[in-house]
Order: structure tokens, then sequence, then C-alpha cells
């Protein structure tokens, strides 16, 4: 049940776009996406509901496709600061935050 | 400031021992969180808890095992019975178990079993 994430690895130049894959093979409800540097907790970007309904920061954007049960984080203007692993969560309605994680993607950013 | 703190950041035991690992939040949510992080293989849900005195198994329980009996505490107990324990664990918490509440997370705990 964990979502697949891709790339699994990427490095970008200081200033570059980046996407983010992140699918599942069950239906959805919701997708939230963390950021985690090495060897800190992971941080909360964005949630994304069935509806279109988005909370999160207003710097990172992000598109949730249900009917493909897919969801993808844009990165544009990448920053040093941006550098860390992205991960997914995923669930089916009415689990709560028992969701799935991905694997992860690691984004590397470089002057 | 409010937040959500574990500790100890790194433990060590000797095989055969069970070891608690604390949270604590002071956020006044409601539902609390382990997971499991290994290299590769993101984050894996341990247990979960939406009330107090009230928990569910994820799914990777086996070997584990949680209480929640204040609402800002859900310590966790990595048993003997868990065969490879060596691992990075999370704890997290969200105001409710709804997928709209983000989840907060600790700064975690590394446990490494010699």
């Amino acid at each position: 049940q964990q979502p697949v994430q891709s790339p699994q690895a990427v490095i970008l130049r200081e200033g570059e776009d980046a996407v983010i894959n992140c699918s599942s093979s069950k239906a959805l409800y919701s997708v939230h996406w963390y950021r985690q540097k090495h060897g800190e907790a992971p941080v909360f970007l964005m949630i994304l509901l069935k509806g279109g309904e988005q909370k999160g920061h207003e710097k990172i954007s992000a598109s949730f496709n249900e009917k493909k049960q897919q969801s993808s984080l844009y990165l544009t203007a990448s920053q040093l600061s941006y550098s860390g692993t992205y991960f997914c969560g995923t669930g089916p309605p009415g689990t709560g935050n028992q969701f799935y994680f991905g694997t992860g993607t690691s984004l590397t950013v470089i002057p | 400031d409010g937040g959500i703190t574990q500790s100890p950041k790194y433990l060590f035991r000797k095989e055969g021992q069970n070891v608690t690992l604390s949270c604590e939040q002071n956020l006044n949510h409601d539902a609390m969180y382990w997971y499991r992080q290994d290299p590769g293989q993101g984050l894996r849900l341990i247990y979960y808890s939406q009330i107090v005195n009230d928990f569910q198994k994820g799914d990777i329980a086996e070997g584990y095992s949680v209480s929640r009996e204040k609402k800002e505490s859900f310590p966790l107990t990595v048993t003997s019975a868990q065969k490879n324990p060596t691992a990075f664990y999370l704890c997290a918490s969200s105001l409710t178990g709804a997928m709209n509440t983000e989840a907060f997370f600790g700064q975690g705990t590394r446990l490494t079993v010699v």
C-alpha cells in the first residue's frame, strides 16, 4: 500500500526546477507532502484534498489527480535550502492519519 | 514553545533487552503516531492513537507496544520480540486524526541494538 515516488533522487543547480511524483494503487482522499533534512524531523509542506482543497506553504505548488491517484510537487527556482528528502503520504478515506508514506525522493541543490 | 519532544536522541541497548522511547507533546493534539524509518524505506507506521486510552496497530506493530494514558504522552516500547530493532524512530502528533490535519514530528530517536 506504500505509494511510489519518482524520481528516487535528483540533483539540481540553484534556480532550476524539479517535479516529484507520488502515485498510489489505492483510491485517495488526500495527499500530504513533507520534507526532511538529514538527521532532522520531517516538516509539513502541503496537504491536498479530494475536491481541490489545498493547505500549506504559499511558496510550494502541488497537484492532485484523483482519477489517476497521483500527486506531484513542483519546486521552482530551487534554492539551496530546498535540499532534503521529500515524502508523500497517502491514505484511503476513513483511515485518519495512519496514511502510508512513500520511500522518499532525495533532492540536492548545488550552487 | 509548543512542540513534540522525543528522548533520548540516541539509545544503545543490548540484544534481548526491552527499551522504551519517550514522546511528549504540548500542542494539545488528540492524535499521536509512531513511525520507523530505515534507509530507502520511507516511514512505516508502527502504532497510532486518536484519543487517550485507545491505540491501533499500524503495518509493523509486531515486537512493539505502546500506551496512551495521558493526552500528551505516547511512549513506545521496543521489546525483545522485535527481530531487527535498530532504526530511526519518529513520533508525530496531529490536532485530530482527520486526513486534513498536518502531522508535527519530533526530532527522532536513533536506536542501536548491539
